[in-house]
């Protein structure tokens, strides 16, 4: 079965120090793992997408996420957080034989950028 | 491009009702999937159409039921209401279908409308 862990509900950063969200998963064959943003009342927005290739996959406004096969991991970054980044984080997985509109999402992270 | 879009947004209920939520997915999108999404269980999938037809479909009660018109539009209804139901009720649309070299229509990424807000009194 697939499944997707956020160990931290809220990660506390301050405004220009850098920022990690963390995220592991568990697949059967090869995931397809994907990073989410939620401002509220709002739906959630795409961040950046691991398909295969590259470890280091590069996002919307300035995120940047390692994927780490040994241990399973895919830990969203940035260089230097800002007050705006305040909101809630979701890692989800597909596994790549699977072509349908279900993600496996984790249970979220809330980000909170303090000036 | 214009992008999800989600009817109502906001609605307030009473136990053993019934609410029909709508969703127009971006113009060439074929595939609406919708989740609920509570503080308590996070965000679930419901189901998801494709060429109007359900394809996949997630641990709901029967209560809970989804269709698909030939315009790729999507409702779900959920009948006779519970207080658990409150929710955010998003729906996601995707061209399942992927261009050369993205890795597979696995890789196709969902675009979420800004969701239904249900209360259910």
């Amino acid at each position: 079965a697939q499944s997707v862990a956020q160990p931290e509900d809220q990660v506390n950063v301050a405004e220009g120090n850098p920022l990690t969200v963390k995220c592991t998963y568990s697949v059967s064959g090869n995931p397809y793992l994907f990073w989410y943003v939620q401002y509220p009342n709002r739906g959630l927005q795409f961040l950046l997408k691991y398909i295969t290739g590259d470890n280091l996959v590069k996002g919307s406004y300035g995120f940047e996420a390692e994927f780490n096969k040994s241990q399973t991991s895919f830990h969203l970054k940035k260089p230097s957080a800002l007050v705006s980044d305040s909101a809630l984080y979701f890692c989800a997985v597909r596994e790549e034989i699977f072509n349908t509109g279900k993600l496996i999402f984790g249970q979220g992270t809330t980000l909170q950028v303090k000036p | 491009k214009a992008g999800v879009t989600q009817t109502p947004r906001y609605l307030i209920k009473t136990r053993g009702q019934q609410v029909t939520l709508s969703c127009s997915p971006i113009s060439g999108h074929r595939s609406v999937s919708w989740y609920q999404q509570t503080p308590g269980q996070g965000l679930q999938f419901l189901f998801e159409y494709f060429s109007e037809t359900q394809r996949n479909k997630g641990n709901f009660p029967g209560r809970f039921s989804g269709r698909q018109f030939s315009n790729s539009r999507s409702e779900m209804n959920v009948s006779t209401l519970e207080l658990g139901d409150s929710a955010l009720y998003l729906c996601a649309s995707s061209f399942p279908r992927a261009a050369a070299g993205t890795g597979g229509s696995g890789a196709n990424v969902l675009t979420f409308g800004a969701g239904s807000r249900l209360t259910v009194l």
